[in-house]
């Protein structure tokens, strides 16, 4: 089965701590992003990677860092350094360099502690 | 600055009838359009898509509508049905943008169908 999957799906952190989430795609996408979401708001772009070992900041990148070794492979790294990191994150990704639907994974929830 | 704007947070529909849900946007560059469909604790699912040279989609139940002039697009469910109760985000992108192919996403609509 194809998909996007994340891990984990609740995650507890202690303020002050760095805390990595994965987000895994089998589906030989190039673009893959993380998006945040929080009560009653709309998703907001962290980070977008559209190929391997290249990556931009999206409209909220301050707090967290990403990597993109593999293709397959995104994950997040929320920082101490992100003042409100307690939210619901979205690893998606699409097949092409180009405007399109994003599948989207099943989302992790970070709390802090 | 919210660039997809979905007014209305909430909306309740009797089963069968016609749900009708709107959107509006702010940035020109937008032509691409898309419905997605969330439950809670859960990852977003793509319901209908719209390109910018278009007017309407069809997708079964499911038709999306885009005024380009009025920079405006609707998602209308026919005929509703209770398991369409769930939380639907309108969202834009722009092919020449410098966010990628990033989807600017509306706060999202509430819809609670009622049997």
């Amino acid at each position: 089965d194809g998909g996007i999957t994340q891990s984990p799906k609740y995650l507890f952190r202690k303020e002050g701590q760095n805390v990595t989430l994965s987000c895994e795609q089998n589906l030989n996408h190039d673009a893959m992003y993380w998006y945040r979401q929080d009560p009653g708001q709309g998703l907001r772009l962290i980070y977008y990677s559209q190929i391997v070992n290249d990556f931009q900041k999206g409209d909220i990148a301050e707090g967290y860092s990403v990597s993109r070794e593999k293709k397959e492979s995104f994950p997040l790294t929320v920082t101490s350094a992100q003042k409100n990191p307690t939210a619901f994150y979205l690893c998606a990704s699409n097949p092409d360099r180009d405007v399109g639907e994003q599948f989207f994974g099943p989302g992790t929830r970070l709390t802090v502690l | 600055d919210q660039q997809v704007k979905q007014n209305s947070p909430s909306l309740s529909v009797q089963e069968g009838r016609i749900s009708i849900l709107n959107c509006d946007y702010t940035n020109s560059m937008f032509d691409y359009f898309l419905w997605y469909k969330k439950y809670p604790a859960e990852g977003p699912t793509f319901l209908i898509s719209i390109s910018s040279i278009k007017d309407k989609n069809e997708d079964g139940r499911f038709t999306v509508f885009l005024n380009k002039s009025a920079k405006h697009l609707s998602l209308h469910i026919v005929p509703s049905q209770p398991g369409d109760s769930a939380v639907y985000f309108c969202a834009a992108s722009a092919k020449y943008s410098n966010s990628g192919y990033a989807l600017n996403f509306g706060k999202g609509t509430s819809l609670l169908v009622t049997p």
